[in-house]
């Protein structure tokens, strides 16, 4: 089945560097890439998300890359915050559509 | 306020007992989903529902039930828990677009510890 890789597994920066979580995904079927956010305590959040028909998206301070043909897509965040703090996961849609294929997250750290 | 609803957000029992964790989203979401997160393993789905009466295994069902009788509740059934069902548990809901999924909404997570 489709297998999702996401490096790294924790990532500390100082504030107002960039961070960058790479994700891998295994099925060329999938075309629809989310991002999602855990802050403590609570439930994924989606923060930003792009489709196999686009190759870069960005809402101010985040962006994603998507490359179809390595199958890699990638997570940036510029001018980092105290409150970006949290732990990320990038999914890929399954071929059927029915399930968001997760990695195991990114715990990122922003020291002030 | 549009949202999914999980109960109990914590919950302790005990191996054999049976429990059912309710969820209920109030967006008209055709699907609904519940994935346990496990240190370690990230989000795994256990079962989905694309819409009422139609329900199906995600990639760890074993040990769990799920009904779809009404769009806006999906509860999860642990009919006789054991201990590696100690987990975190979310809700999520989706519009379907054709027959795929969209933005995933979450509960905000149900912590359960069998003992």
């Amino acid at each position: 089945g489709e297998n999702v890789e996401q490096h790294p597994s924790t990532l500390s920066v100082q504030e107002g560097d960039s961070a960058v979580i790479k994700c891998t995904y295994s099925d060329s079927a999938s075309n629809y890439f989310p991002w999602y956010k855990q802050e403590l305590g609570k439930g994924p959040q989606l923060i930003i998300d792009i489709r196999s028909n686009v190759g870069e998206k960005k809402d101010q301070r985040i962006a994603v890359t998507l490359n179809k043909t390595a199958k890699h897509f990638s997570l940036h965040i510029t001018e980092t915050q105290p409150e970006d703090s949290a732990v990320y996961f990038c999914a890929a849609n399954n071929q059927a559509g029915t399930a968001l294929i997760f990695g195991k997250g990114t715990t990122l750290s922003v020291s002030s | 306020e549009a949202q999914v609803t999980q109960n109990p957000r914590y919950l302790i029992t005990v191996t054999g007992k049976k429990l059912t964790v309710t969820c209920s989203q109030n967006m008209n979401h055709e699907y609904m989903s519940w994935y346990r997160q496990d240190p370690g393993l990230g989000l795994r789905q256990i079962y989905y529902s694309m819409n009422v009466e139609a329900t199906d295994k995600g990639d760890v069902p074993e040990g769990y039930k799920v009904s779809r009788k009404e769009k806006r509740n999906f509860p999860l059934i642990l009919e006789s828990p054991s201990p590696n069902q100690t987990s975190l548990y979310f809700c999520a809901s989706s519009r379907l677009t054709g027959t795929n999924t969209g933005e995933l909404f979450f509960g905000e997570g149900s912590r359960l510890t069998v003992l």
